[in-house]
């Protein structure tokens, strides 16, 4: 099992640009999760997803958009790129769970570098 | 809503020693979970430790534990016989047991620990 994986690992942008976030994970997990990562801040929920076809805003949706059309992928979009989008982006997945079941840990993707001049 | 603090910035120690990190929180819920998890520089978010907050018992993962102090709302992180590989932000997030996906992870802002030679 690769587990979670995010592609690109890095990039770079130019501010008004427009680019997406790939996450994939193979453990059939319905639950997908975006975070962003700055300095000081710890990680903050972008959006997440219940399921397949369902999205939800997180703590910081603002200019952030996804979409999960099949179960194992949940793409994160950027339309319009701002400095204030600098940051590392994390995809998280887990089970729905039962009382104290290890599925409930969340399992990240190792982190997509994004620096937007 | 629920906080995660962690008052300590930045730690040290020997190689060889012991090491506890802090967290405290704040919550109304009486049934959760809480995590440490490991940042290293590769950025990859590793899972170290899991509590439920219904057992009494301080969960152990080999040279990992933690103390859970439920009506102080603490759980802070041991590490013994630190090792070079322990360098790494660690993370202490908090969970609430009901609700399904809308379960999101909270975190708190990290304690970078640089484990010395």
């Amino acid at each position: 099992n690769a587990g979670v994986t995010q592609t690109p690992k890095f990039r770079v942008l130019k501010t008004g640009q427009s680019m997406t976030l790939l996450c994939a994970q193979d453990m059939n997990h319905e639950y997908m999760y975006w975070y962003r990562q700055d300095p000081g801040m710890g990680l903050r929920l972008i959006h997440y997803s219940v399921g397949e076809g369902t999205t939800a805003k997180g703590e910081v949706p603002d200019g952030y958009n996804v979409s999960r059309l099949k179960k194992q992928n949940f793409l994160l979009g950027l339309e319009s790129a701002a400095p204030s989008q600098t940051s590392v982006y994390f995809c998280a997945s887990r089970s729905p769970g039962s009382c104290g079941g290890a599925e409930e840990t969340q399992y990240f993707g190792p982190g997509t570098r994004l620096l937007v001049l | 809503a629920q906080t995660v603090t962690q008052s300590q910035p930045e730690m040290s120690v020997q190689e060889a020693e012991t090491v506890t990190l802090s967290c405290t929180y704040d919550t109304s819920e009486n049934n959760y979970y809480l995590f440490w998890y490991k940042q290293p520089p590769s950025r990859q978010m590793i899972l170290v430790i899991r509590q439920e907050a219904y057992k009494q018992q301080n969960a152990t993962e080999n040279r990992f534990s933690v103390n859970f102090q439920k009506a102080a709302k603490s759980f802070s992180l041991k590490i013994s016989d630190s090792q070079l590989g322990d360098t790494a932000m660690y993370f202490c997030a908090f969970m609430k047991h009901y609700g399904g996906a809308t379960n999101k992870l909270i975190f708190g802002t990290g304690t970078l620990l640089a484990v010395q030679p």
